[in-house]
């Protein structure tokens, strides 16, 4: 059973692109949470996709913006790449939505594509 | 609000218990969790816990929770330098995702 898969693993842009990062998530899995990253610090959370739709969005510009396929992949899509978006982008799966009482929303981590702009 | 504080650094002789501290701040928290992350690699979950527990006991890992100071620790018994990695704290809030904390840097020397 393959796990949560995320690609490219590394990818290099210039100021000004746009860039589009793949996820697919674990067997069994229908969400998609997106994080960022950066060196040093903890993870922080972009948005979240749940029947093709955003459900949940954190603190993250309009430049981020996604999508979720019938086959629960998903994409993140950046545009107008500023030097402080260099970072880890993960992609998690889970089964429903986070933030439910009914259980503890355990999220499967991929290994991450490494963004750096130059 | 939502705010989780670690300890940035860690470091302990192998076979040394290891305890890493967590604040957090929003009392509404349903679950609080702690992941791993290894060099190159994503987060793997290792343990959680649900707000109305106290403590919770999993092989070599013990997690207290003190939900009145908003303190949250991990234990790991007989540290080995296979448990070198940065371990996060991270709460989620019913309705909400998760925050993580800034990540504790666990070294384990020989």
């Amino acid at each position: 059973d393959a796990g949560v898969t995320q690609s490219p693993t590394h990818l290099i842009k210039t100021r000004g692109q746009q860039v589009t990062l793949r996820c697919s998530p674990k067997s069994g899995h229908d969400t998609v949470s997106w994080y960022q990253q950066a060196l040093g610090q903890g993870p922080q959370f972009i948005f979240q996709y749940y029947e093709e739709e955003e459900r949940q969005r954190g603190n993250f510009p309009d430049r981020f913006s996604g999508h979720q396929f019938p086959n629960y992949s998903s994409e993140l899509n950046v545009n107008a790449l500023l030097l402080g978006d260099s970072a880890l982008y993960l992609c998690a799966s889970s089964l429903g939505l986070a933030g439910g009482l009914s259980s503890y929303n355990e999220q499967f981590f991929g290994p991450g594509t490494r963004l750096t702009v130059l | 609000g939502e705010d989780v504080e670690q300890s940035l650094f860690l470091s302990v002789r192998e076979g040394d218990s290891s305890v890493i501290n967590c604040t957090y701040t929003d009392s509404s928290s349903t679950y609080l969790y702690w992941y791993k992350q290894e060099p190159g690699a994503g987060l793997q979950l290792l343990t959680y816990i649900f707000s109305n527990m106290d403590m919770k006991q999993d092989q070599r890992l013990t997690v207290l929770l003190n939900k009145k100071d908003k303190h949250l620790s991990l234990r790991i018994a007989d540290t080995q330098t296979g448990d070198s990695a940065i371990y996060f704290c991270a709460e989620i809030v019913y309705g909400q995702n998760f925050v993580f904390g800034p990540g504790t840097r666990l070294s384990v020397l020989p």
